[in-house]
């Protein structure tokens, strides 16, 4: 099991380029999330998936969009990067309601220029 | 929304003593209380977590404490070791109706384990 994956490791962007954070798991979980994690502020819920063929607004969803392409998969799409967009980017995912606990992928540090 | 307040945001102790960290929350629908523990270029894993029915959870060197009347849950880490120093998060969860849950973070609390 190679649990959460995230692609790419690093990146870096100039001022209004856009790309797409990829993540999949092979757990069976239902649902799966974003976030960013900067200096100071834990981590923000960017959106969230809580199963198949549904997204929600977490608390910081400006500039970003989502797509959870089948039951493994959940992007983050960046249309137009700002140098506000530079983070730590998480991708997780968990069971449904009978079990809380979220397994974390290892992260996309991203820096815009 | 939630809103979780951490403290302290950093904390040195000297190897072998206890550790506490505390947390408060703001919303009384809240029902699950993860800490997370996040080494350095990790990703966050995490150590232990309670539900709002019971009090108090213990796993080895940590325990969970929670007091749901006064909305604060707080982390104890016993005989502290330099493998404890980390950046430690706690969370609050919400259910959601249509499955899975949301967590809100709290700021984080760096702790340095000093030999």
């Amino acid at each position: 099991n190679a649990g959460v994956t995230q692609t790419p490791k690093f990146q870096v962007l100039k001022t209004g380029q856009s790309m797409t954070l990829q993540c999949a798991q092979d757990m069976n979980h239902n649902s799966m999330y974003w976030y960013r994690q900067d200096p100071g502020m834990g981590l923000r819920l960017i959106y969230y998936s809580a199963s198949e063929g549904t997204t929600d607004k977490g608390e910081v969803p400006n500039g970003y969009n989502v797509s959870r392409l089948n039951k493994r998969e959940f992007s983050l799409r960046l249309e137009s990067a700002a140098p506000s967009q530079t983070s730590v980017y998480f991708c997780a995912s968990a069971w449904g309601m009978a079990d809380y606990e979220q397994y974390f992928g290892p992260g996309t540090r991203l820096t815009v220029t | 929304g939630e809103n979780v307040e951490q403290h302290p945001s950093t904390l040195s102790v000297q190897e072998g003593d206890s550790a506490v960290i505390k947390c408060t929350y703001s919303d009384s629908a809240s029902n699950y209380f993860p800490w997370y523990k996040q080494e350095l270029g990790k990703r966050p894993q995490l150590i232990i977590d309670i539900r709002s029915n019971v009090g108090e959870k213990k796993d080895q060197r940590i325990a969970v404490t929670l007091n749901k009347t006064a909305k604060h849950f707080s982390l104890h880490i016993t005989e502290t070791q330099p493998e404890d120093s980390a950046v430690y998060f706690c969370a609050a969860s919400i259910g959601l109706t249509g499955g899975g849950n949301k967590l809100t973070f709290g700021t984080g609390t760096q702790l340095k384990v000093e030999l």
